[in-house]
């Protein structure tokens, strides 16, 4: 089945805990993106990707690295979360940039206390 | 970045009515998509719809590109159709841009 995996789910951590939101796809799609959902603001884009070894910022990457060393994975790191992550967090992946569908992932609402 | 403007932002409806939401653009865009966000945050695909008319079961949507609209029609509601919907379009190539979406409650 296509689809877009994110893990984990759920994550409840403390302030400068270092965490990674694991993301991967099994649709070979080469492009890949980052979200954030915040009541209010929307979802807004954190990073993405257009294919390995090419990311590129959003709208609102500070706090927030990204890596893709291979075409599948684009994991999502907090080097050191503040409260002001907390958040629901979507991965993307579509075919390619441009006139093609996104898939989206589960999502994984992190909070940081 | 484009702006997107979804409406109305609430709607109630009796389950078994029909329902039309709407999505403005404010310029061209190269992809749109209508998703539905559940009740545990998941965001599923329901249209993939830069132009045109699509129909799957109970939802359709239409999207007229040269007058920056898209519309979906849910027919015969039923409660599991309660969330929220959002409309997101893309333009440049490297993101979406996402409404402030349409939340839906129907009621038995």
């Amino acid at each position: 089945e296509a689809q877009v995996t994110q893990n984990p789910r759920y994550l409840i951590t403390v302030t400068g805990k270092k965490l990674t939101v694991t993301c991967s796809q099994n649709m070979n799609h080469e492009y890949m993106s980052w979200y954030r959902q915040d009541p209010g603001l929307g979802l807004r884009q954190i990073y993405y990707s257009m294919n390995v070894e090419v990311t590129d910022k959003g709208d609102v990457p500070e706090g927030y690295k990204v890596s893709r060393k291979e075409k599948r994975n684009f994991p999502l790191i907090l080097e050191s979360p503040s409260p002001n992550q907390t958040s629901l967090y979507f991965c993307a992946s579509s075919l390619s940039i441009l006139n093609t569908e996104a898939f989206f992932g589960q999502g994984t609402r992190l909070t940081v206390v | 970045g484009i702006q997107v403007e979804q409406s109305p932002p609430d709607l109630i409806l009796q389950e078994g009515a029909n329902s039309t939401l709407r999505c403005n653009f404010s310029d061209s865009v190269n992809n749109l998509q209508w998703f539905h966000q559940n009740p545990w945050g998941q965001l599923i695909n329901l249209f993939y719809i830069p132009s045109g008319t699509k129909q799957n079961g109970r939802l359709s949507a239409t999207t007229v590109a040269t007058e920056r609209y898209s519309l979906l029609y849910i027919s015969s509601s039923q409660t599991t159709d309660s969330g929220v919907y959002f409309c997101a379009v893309e333009r440049t190539g490297n993101q979406f841009y996402f409404g402030t979406g349409t939340s839906l409650t129907v009621i038995p």
